[in-house]
């Protein structure tokens, strides 16, 4: 079984200033992880993934996030906010026994830019 | 590269008609491809997996006699929504994975909207 909690439905954050979105997960088994970006009424981006490769992971558009087991944490970061970062961020956990299983998302943090 | 396409990206429908909605990998084999649904400001919600040349497997709760799943090709994969009714509105989101890989690639979203 696995489960994803991101912490904050809405974030706001100045213009300039720190992004930090809270992602933590519940696996069985090691997991893969990710973050995704959605704009309205679009399909969803790939900013990042974990696969147990370098806990810190670097994605796009500035973005990366850490893997921490011990905190069972994902968190997404970015050191200083743009007004287009404004959208929907899903976590999203999926195990790797067997190969593969289906992912499952968190239910989202709205990411707020304030100009 | 890894790109999927879904046709249409919106379409309107009379309530107990039939909709069609088409998910390909423009680029990649997909061995395996997933259809989501998405109500507003929520998470994305599996119903269900396909594999090619199979019979797709639902999550429970979605009705498979409503939402028919086809996938006939390693690049094609269809969801039709029977005797469509207001309440399957929604946005439908595919996504593919080739054969090595854990990694799923999302389609655009269908937005559907049911009169």
């Amino acid at each position: 079984a696995q489960s994803v909690t991101q912490l904050g439905s809405h974030v706001s954050v100045s213009e300039g200033a720190l992004v930090l979105l809270r992602c933590n997960y519940s696996s069985s088994v090691p997991p893969y992880l990710f973050w995704y970006v959605q704009y309205p009424n679009q399909g969803l981006q790939l900013l990042l993934k974990y696969t147990s490769a370098a806990t810190l992971v670097k994605g796009i558009n500035g973005f990366e996030a850490e893997f921490k087991k011990s905190e069972t944490s994902f968190h997404l970061t970015k050191p200083s906010a743009h007004m287009s970062d404004a959208a929907e961020y899903f976590c999203a956990v999926s195990s790797r026994a067997g190969g593969y299983q289906k992912v499952t998302f968190g239910t989202g943090t709205k990411l707020q830019v304030i100009p | 590269g890894a790109v999927v396409s879904q046709h249409p990206s919106w379409v309107i429908c009379k309530s107990g008609t039939s909709v069609k909605i088409e998910c390909r990998s423009l680029d990649f084999q997909a061995t395996t491809m997933f259809w989501y649904r998405q109500f507003p400001k929520q998470s994305l919600m599996l119903m269900a997996t396909s594999n090619e040349g199979s019979k797709a497997t639902y999550e429970q709760g979605v009705e498979k006699d409503k939402f028919l799943i086809n996938h006939a090709s390693l690049t094609l994969s269809t969801l039709t929504v029977t005797s469509a009714h207001p309440e399957d509105s929604s946005f439908y989101i595919c996504s593919a994975r080739g054969v090595s890989s854990y990694e799923q690639y999302f389609g655009p979203g269908t937005r559907l909207t049911v009169t």
